[in-house]
């Protein structure tokens, strides 16, 4: 049973510096979600898309962040000129094809700026 | 605008009493309800959702949670709490009251401690 996976698990980076994640959803899946969670706080929206389509984004997704999805498999999550606001994690989940349907989690990765 | 409000953030019961979790949401719709569950280092879970069929629905783990429009609650329980419960509760909403697309705004958590 292969469910979502994020890669790196942990970032630690400069301020200052790019970075970029990758989420791998379930197979088939064709919702894919990112959410950025602080602590004690719940998740975030931040963007979604139906198969390579991005369909909303948050007013959360400054110009420094950018999402793509090429051929609506993984996705790509990049962060440029990291602030040490962004420190959080980041959640990517994915679904078969309506709201009503089970999002299936990763389990994130945990940024770090310094 | 949809919003979702969870009463507690930190809530500790002895081990087989009644977990008793707060949800209140906005939305101006008929909602989508979530109750998501996130253990320690892990992903998050769902539990259960309301989706406009029965009023009371059941999840995994024993837990149980029911929608009150009239109340716009969305309240979770368990009627014995399990040492392995503990963990952080997340009540979600969504519609489409704003645009075509649909999204979940999720609340800001209930930790959920269960003293032996």
């Amino acid at each position: 049973d292969t469910g979502v996976s994020q890669d790196p698990r942990h970032k630690i980076t400069k301020r200052g510096q790019n970075v970029t994640f990758r989420c791998d959803p379930i197979s088939e899946h064709n919702r894919l979600y990112w959410y950025r969670q602080t602590l004690g706080q719940g998740p975030e929206f931040l963007t979604y898309f139906q198969n390579e389509a991005q369909l909303e984004k948050s007013r959360l997704l400054s110009d420094r962040f950018s999402a793509e999805r090429p051929k609506g498999s993984f996705s790509t999550l990049e962060i440029q000129r990291t602030e040490q606001g962004d420190s959080a994690m980041y959640l990517c989940a994915s679904s078969p094809s309506t709201v009503t349907d089970t999002q299936y989690f990763g389990p994130g990765t945990r940024l770090t700026v310094l | 605008a949809q919003s979702v409000t969870q009463l507690g953030s930190h809530v500790s019961v002895s081990e087989g009493a009644l977990v008793l979790l707060r949800c209140n949401y906005s939305s101006s719709v008929p909602p989508y309800l979530f109750w998501y569950v996130q253990y320690p280092n892990q992903g998050l879970q769902l539990l259960l959702k309301y989706t406009s069929a029965a009023t009371l629905v059941k999840g995994i783990n024993g837990f149980e949670a029911e929608f009150k429009k009239s109340e716009t609650s969305f309240h979770l329980t368990k009627p014995s709490a399990h040492m392995s419960d503990a963990a952080e509760y997340f009540c979600a909403v969504s519609d489409q009251e704003e645009t075509s697309y649909d999204k979940v705004i999720f609340g800001p958590g209930t930790s959920l401690s269960v003293i032996p």
